[in-house]
């Protein structure tokens, strides 16, 4: 069973702080991760993707991706409230067509943002 | 343009009722999925079309019913569904349906079954 797993949370960071959230994942042979952000109600919008080991920078996002740990993390510096929002860890499988369809999601890690 | 379109947002219908959930793109990608997302629950896939073959069946029951009438539209066809149906509808897209490729989501369906 390919598994994604996040802390649930919620995560609670003060305005203008780091908040870092991490995602493990267990299909050694994956290529490619995604972090979502979905607000409450809304459908899950693309923050940023990875494909390879090390730092991906996007404005005040930073997604980070470690193939031999299987961990994935997304910084947000400067954090905002309009930040608070779930964000979905998302995986590719390795093998097209299985049973988890080429991308797995994890349950989400429930992100506040505090003035 | 990565934009993808679904409509209604919002059903409501009772159990007798058949409807249909349509969704659009038009960023030239080959592959379409429909899922359903339960409250404080991840997406849950439940058909994947690639070049408008149906290529991924998730075991979903016969009373939702999808088709892919060109390579810009995706419909999901509704008949005799059961309140437990009722959940957010998710279209997404991607280039290709082929080792975890981009997806990109539409706003979603709201349906309410009665």
């Amino acid at each position: 069973q390919k598994e994604v797993e996040q802390n649930s949370g919620p995560l609670s960071v003060p305005e203008g702080a780091i908040a870092s959230l991490n995602c493990t994942y267990s299909d050694r042979g994956s290529q490619s991760f995604f972090w979502y952000r979905q607000y409450s109600g809304k459908s899950p919008e693309l923050i940023m993707f990875i494909y390879s080991n090390g730092d991906k920078e996007d404005g005040r996002f930073t997604a980070q991706l470690n193939k031999a740990s299987q961990y994935v993390s997304l910084l947000i510096r400067d954090s905002q409230p309009s930040d608070s929002a779930t964000y979905l860890c998302a995986v590719g499988t390795s093998d097209y067509g299985g049973s988890q369809g080429n991308l797995i999601f994890g349950k989400g890690t429930k992100l506040s943002v505090k003035p | 343009d990565t934009e993808v379109t679904q409509t209604p947002k919002h059903l409501v219908m009772g159990m007798t009722n058949k409807k249909s959930l349509k969704c659009e793109q038009h960023m030239g990608h080959r592959a379409m999925y429909w899922y359903k997302q339960k409250a404080k629950k991840p997406p849950e896939l439940m058909f994947v079309y690639s070049y408008e073959k149906l290529s991924i069946n998730e075991s979903v029951p016969s009373r939702f019913s999808p088709e892919c009438p060109n390579s810009s539209l995706l419909n999901l066809h509704l008949h005799a569904l059961q309140p437990e149906d009722s959940a957010l509808y998710l279209c997404a897209s991607s280039q290709v349906a082929t080792r975890g490729e981009t997806q990109y989501f539409g706003p979603g369906t709201r349906l309410l079954v009665l």
